[in-house]
């Protein structure tokens, strides 16, 4: 049972646009939400946050938007660079025993054209 | 900047061998995880420790086993490696519900091929 969800396993934009990545969850004990940054051969960095209690977080070229009645975030990134090319995960946070516990998404490899 | 380290990032073992990978970080974090990425699938956690000899289950424990003697060391072990153990094993590592950040810092990977 996937709890957190990325319906594309692949995008393509060009350089310069803007792109949007999607992800979807299912349990409302989630209560922060992360996006990290894959390139081959190298563990996963964290991008950027957002807190159940806001709809949108910016960090430079980076935003994340949440909407919690429909259990769903995205990403976008204006504008889009060469450099960005990665897999992007999803990843949601919750209280689970004596930790805070990540659940990913499975992943959405993003590639930009140049 | 935090610094997560990982023994091996290439590894290949046989059938029912014994298999330590190794992880250390060095920003004082009270937890460590153990992931292993599969296409498709994204990352999935095997097993998590929130202090020294504490350890708790993820959501795939089967065949694996845990060790946090020190702070700053967390090793994942398989006891019998199978070929459905071959993954790409990921360690992270982040501060304690006393921190207000939420986010976990990555090694680089250990790429595990079981033969």
């Amino acid at each position: 049972d996937q709890q957190v969800k990325q319906n594309s396993p692949s995008l393509s934009v060009q350089e310069g646009r803007i792109s949007i990545l999607n992800c979807d969850y299912t349990n409302s004990m989630f209560d922060y939400f992360l996006w990290y940054k894959k390139y081959p051969a190298e563990g996963p960095t964290f991008l950027i946050s957002i807190s159940s209690i806001k709809d949108k977080n910016e960090d430079g070229r980076f935003t994340v938007f949440l909407n919690k009645s429909a259990k769903h975030l995205s990403l976008h990134i204006v504008p889009s660079q060469p450099g960005d090319s990665a897999v992007y995960f999803c990843a949601a946070s919750k209280l689970a025993g004596s930790a805070r516990q990540l659940t990913f998404g499975s992943g959405t490899q993003l590639t930009v054209l140049p | 900047d935090v610094k997560v380290t990982q023994s091996s990032r290439y590894l290949v073992k046989r059938t029912g061998e014994k298999v330590f990978l190794e992880c250390v970080q060095d920003m004082d974090h009270e937890n460590m995880f153990w992931y292993r990425q599969d296409p498709g699938l994204g990352l999935r956690l095997i097993y998590f420790s929130y202090d020294v000899k504490m350890k708790e289950k993820g959501d795939i424990p089967e065949g694996y086993s845990v060790s946090r003697e020190k702070k700053e060391r967390f090793s994942l072990i398989l006891e019998s490696a199978s070929t459905n153990q071959t993954s790409m094993y990921l360690c992270a590592s982040s501060f304690g519900l006393a921190g207000k950040r939420h986010e976990q810092f990555f090694g680089p990977g250990t790429r595990l091929t079981v033969l």
